[in-house]
């Protein structure tokens, strides 16, 4: 099992807050990824770091932003959460493949599932 | 536009019986196809990777298998249990970026009955 974890693991807040979801991994991964995932649907990729002090933006247009100062930590900051940013957010992390290539497998954490009302 | 389609959308079968769940897929180029399964309020967890030059694999009673000609994947469960219900989702990678971008199917629902 990964080591890999998301905290909250779930979260209700009200419109207008301004929340953090931590992601923390203990495996040494440089690579880092914030995905958001509705009810029946695919993962849709949010962020992505390389490393530290590297953040890109994923397919996924998102209001959110993030950081990441610590090889192990990688948190999602909401400045002003709304109704449209309920939804479940995971956190996965990856290492090069020994081979190369694309081969390489994403760590998932076990989500932050979040309802703005 | 690159798609994973998955199918069927859910399934429900009996503890003990045997299934097989569809993957099809437009990405191009390819690199390689995952099979993940994410229990309910949980992250994905890898099951199975298959590259180019491999059509089957086996992760006990899982069996996974791509044909890359018709871009088809197969994920076969034997002898289904209880705690085989949960989503499964196909993931394919391309060689198009340093990143290995992703394309995540929407998973197949399945449901064991006792």
């Amino acid at each position: 099992e990964a080591d890999i974890y998301q905290t909250p693991r779930y979260l209700v807040i009200g419109t207008g807050k301004k929340i953090t979801l931590e992601c923390s991994q203990t495996m040494g991964h440089d690579k880092m990824y914030w995905y958001q995932q509705d009810p029946g649907m695919e993962l849709h990729l949010i962020h992505y770091s390389y490393g530290v002090n590297s953040t890109e933006k994923g397919d996924l247009s998102s209001e959110s932003t993030v950081s990441r100062i610590r090889t192990e930590h990688f948190p999602l900051t909401l400045e002003s959460a709304r109704p449209s940013h309920t939804s479940q957010y995971l956190c996965a992390s990856s290492e090069p493949a020994r081979t190369g290539g694309n081969q390489e497998t994403q760590y998932f954490g076990p989500g932050t599932r979040l309802l703005v009302l | 536009k690159n798609q994973v389609e998955q199918s069927p959308q859910s399934l429900i079968i009996l503890e003990g019986k045997n299934c097989t769940l569809q993957c099809n897929y437009t990405v191009s180029p390819f690199s390689n196809l995952r099979w993940y399964k994410q229990d309910t309020g949980r992250g994905p967890v890898s099951l199975t990777i298959m590259t180019f030059s491999e059509n089957t694999k086996s992760n006990g009673r899982y069996t996974a298998t791509l044909d890359a000609d018709t871009k088809q994947s197969s994920l076969h469960i034997t002898a289904s249990q209880l705690s085989d219900s949960a989503s499964y989702i196909c993931v394919v990678s391309d060689r198009g970026s340093t990143l290995g971008r992703l394309y995540f199917g929407r998973g197949t629902q399945l449901t064991v009955w006792p």
